[in-house]
């Protein structure tokens, strides 16, 4: 069954330094997605990505965030100079927009980042 | 911002009685609602789903029930098997003019399966 993956599963950087966190979309869909989860709080929305560019994005993904698609595969989420505040649980999700499971969101294992 | 909300932060049920998740939400927007699974240090897995022109949605032993009108769902496992043990999130999304929007999730809910 297709998967998303991610890379790396953790990832422990020092505060200023510049992470990028890599993920695999499953192969046919067309919308991708980087959520993250700070320890015992909820799963929240980063951003989203279609066409090549960003569809929507939340307060949290501000000009420190940026993502890319360098090649057909792939999907990165970099932070350019991190902040001890975002050590997280980092999740990469894909989806289709088509056939009886349209919406449906499907998510990798996840990289946790840790700022010291 | 609270607009899903899953007010059992856990769950205990024995060994092959019924299970029932609840979950609220706020936003008359949504119209697409999911439930995902998570064991610790993994990703979120896709469990079942319900879109808001239907009100009940089974595959195997899981439910999903959708009350529009208060605006409420819930998960139903039954049998409930200890594999079944883990964090259960509920989340919720419309459709924007690109196509798929983005999941807001509650809490969770923490199930564990007594044998």
């Amino acid at each position: 069954e297709p998967e998303v993956t991610q890379t790396p599963s953790h990832q422990v950087t020092q505060m200023g330094q510049e992470v990028i966190l890599r993920c695999v979309p499953i192969s046919n869909h067309l919308y991708f997605y980087w959520y993250r989860q700070i320890l015992g709080q909820k799963v929240e929305f980063l951003v989203s990505f279609y066409n090549n560019e960003i569809s929507e994005k939340s307060e949290i993904f501000d000009d420190q965030f940026s993502v890319e698609r360098p090649d057909g595969s792939n999907f990165t989420l970099k932070i350019r100079s991190t902040k001890l505040e975002d050590s997280a649980m980092y999740f990469c999700a894909s989806s289709d927009s088509r056939g009886l499971l349209a919406g449906t969101q499907y998510f990798g294992p996840g990289t946790r980042l840790l700022v010291l | 911002d609270q607009q899903v909300k899953q007010n059992s932060p856990s769950l205990s049920v024995q060994e092959g009685r019924i299970s029932i998740l609840n979950c609220d939400y706020t936003n008359s927007m949504f119209d697409y609602f999911l439930w995902y699974k998570k064991y610790p240090a993994e990703g979120p897995t896709f469990l079942i789903s319900i879109s808001s022109i239907k009100d009940k949605n089974e595959d195997g032993r899981f439910t999903v029930f959708l009350n529009k009108s208060a605006k409420h769902l819930s998960l139903h496992i039954v049998p409930s098997q200890p594999g079944d043990s883990a964090v259960y999130f509920c989340a919720a999304s419309g459709v924007n003019d690109f196509g798929n929007e983005k999941l807001t999730f509650g809490t969770g809910t923490r199930l564990t399966i007594i044998p």
